[in-house]
């Protein structure tokens, strides 16, 4: 299974970067790494994807080493809203069927 | 139009009642899906729609029931439940079902089995 893990919580206070890093040891080669932000009581949003390198949008980064066994969601200047579970996904295949399990995630509490 | 649209937002339901949970979206999108979140939990895949086809089951209770009349709709049905099936419910849908797939979600449906 394309298990990932991350840290639990994390805290940062306002204007800080934040980077988050999630390992994904068995990720399938064709599969990208997708990272979704959720607050309470809602659904999860798409954040940023990425396959290899460094993707960056105009909420995040993401950084992929060469060998993807890992990613970093990196948030420049968080602010209070920032406060969320954070997950990061990969997918795993059942045939031509692709599963997509979220692990644990990481609340990140931004503090004034 | 990037929604996904769940109703109701909240239900309560005995255990003997039949309810029935509904997904839309209008993107065009072929794979849809049901995850069920408790609180504090990440959300659990339950169901898995391909092309209007049930891709993938992860050995849900038969008291749940998922449907498909269209592209546009999933259905979840709800029969006999128990307290612990109290979660929020959510879907999701994304284009396809290939390794770059974008989850979108609808804001769920806060379910309670009294």
């Amino acid at each position: 299974l394309a298990k990932t893990t991350q840290p639990i919580s994390m805290d940062s206070y306002e204007g800080q970067e934040v980077n988050i890093t999630c390992s994904h040891n068995n990720i399938a080669t064709n599969d990208y790494i997708t990272w979704y932000q959720q607050f309470p009581s809602q659904g999860p949003r798409f954040i940023i994807q990425g396959y290899k390198t460094k993707v960056t949008n105009e909420v995040a980064s993401l950084f992929i080493p060469a060998d993807r066994k890992s990613s970093t969601l990196s948030l420049p200047r968080v602010s209070l809203s920032d406060t969320a579970v954070y997950y990061c996904l990969v997918g795993d295949w059942q045939g031509s069927a692709r599963q997509l399990t979220f692990g644990s995630g990481t609340q990140l509490t931004v503090l004034p | 139009d990037t929604e996904v649209t769940q109703t109701p937002k909240h239900l309560v339901m005995g255990m003997t009642n039949k309810k029935s949970l509904k997904c839309e979206q209008h993107m065009g999108h072929r794979a849809m899906y049901w995850y069920k979140q408790k609180a504090k939990k990440p959300p659990e895949l339950m169901f898995v729609y391909s092309y209007e086809k049930l891709s993938i089951n992860e050995s849900v209770p038969s008291r749940f029931s998922p449907e498909c009349p269209n592209s546009s709709l999933l259905n979840l049905h709800l029969h006999a439940l128990q307290p612990e099936d109290s979660a929020l419910y959510l879907c999701a849908s994304s284009q396809g079902a290939g390794g770059n797939e974008k989850l979108f979600f609808g804001s769920g449906t806060q379910l309670s089995v009294l």
